[in-house]
């Protein structure tokens, strides 16, 4: 069964880099778009990137774009998401997700809660 | 940039139907979806495509768009369909993402 995984999420200082991993299993993942969406405490969800199948396109939402980079190791079936510049507005539980067809979010992860102190 | 809006609560008592809308700038032209959140966990698809069902999904969920208006219905609603309930958009020429701010469903 498809099975995604975010690691790497814990307190970090404003200013400061952190590095999300997404492991998946159970499905081609070179075969998949992949995407990061985060939902701040309390709030709704906020699309942050999108990454291709073959790591050959990347979009970024207007908050993270410049600071946020999105990057995949198909031989290992991991998405990164690389967030450097941190605010607390970064603060957020942050799900990996597949995209399918026209960009529907069939498959998310558990979640990895960033909080960015000041 | 592409506006998606939800109202921000809907209530309605068991058994009924609950009627969650999302409106957007001829979001028909728009492919649309509907995600369901409970409280600490991560949302589920349960209709894409304004209005095919993912498998497990029960038919009582059920989705509609036209104009500037997508609609997602739950027909004989119970207890455990109460959650938040996003739409989402893939804005294409913009190659970005777009949530509705969510819709919390409250069963009475």
């Amino acid at each position: 069964q498809v099975k995604l995984v975010e690691s790497g999420g814990g307190v970090v200082q404003a200013g400061k880099s952190l590095r999300l991993s997404c492991a998946a299993s159970g499905f081609g993942f070179n075969n998949y778009a992949m995407h990061w969406v985060r939902q701040a405490p309390g709030k709704g969800l906020e699309w942050v990137a999108l990454i291709w199948y073959d790591g050959s396109n990347k979009f970024y939402g207007d908050s993270v774009r410049g600071r946020f980079t999105i990057s995949r190791d198909n031989s290992n079936n991991t998405l990164f998401l690389q967030m450097s510049s941190l605010s607390a507005e970064d603060t957020a539980v942050y799900y990996c997700s597949r995209g399918v067809g026209s960009q529907t979010f069939d498959y998310w992860g558990q979640g990895t809660l960033v909080t960015v102190s000041s | 940039s592409y506006v998606l809006t939800q109202p921000p609560s809907v209530s309605v008592a068991p058994g009924e139907t609950a009627r969650l809308t999302c409106v957007g700038d001829n979001i028909e032209t728009r492919m649309v979806h509907w995600y369901q959140q409970k409280p600490g966990q991560a949302p589920v698809v349960v209709v894409y495509d304004d209005s095919d069902r993912p498998s497990g999904i029960p038919g009582r969920f059920s989705g509609s768009n036209s104009g500037n208006t997508a609609t997602l219905t739950i027909s004989r609603v119970a207890a455990g369909d109460e959650a938040d309930y996003y739409c989402q958009i893939w804005d294409g020429p913009n190659n970005r993402g777009v949530f509705g701010g969510g819709s919390k469903l409250t069963v009475l």
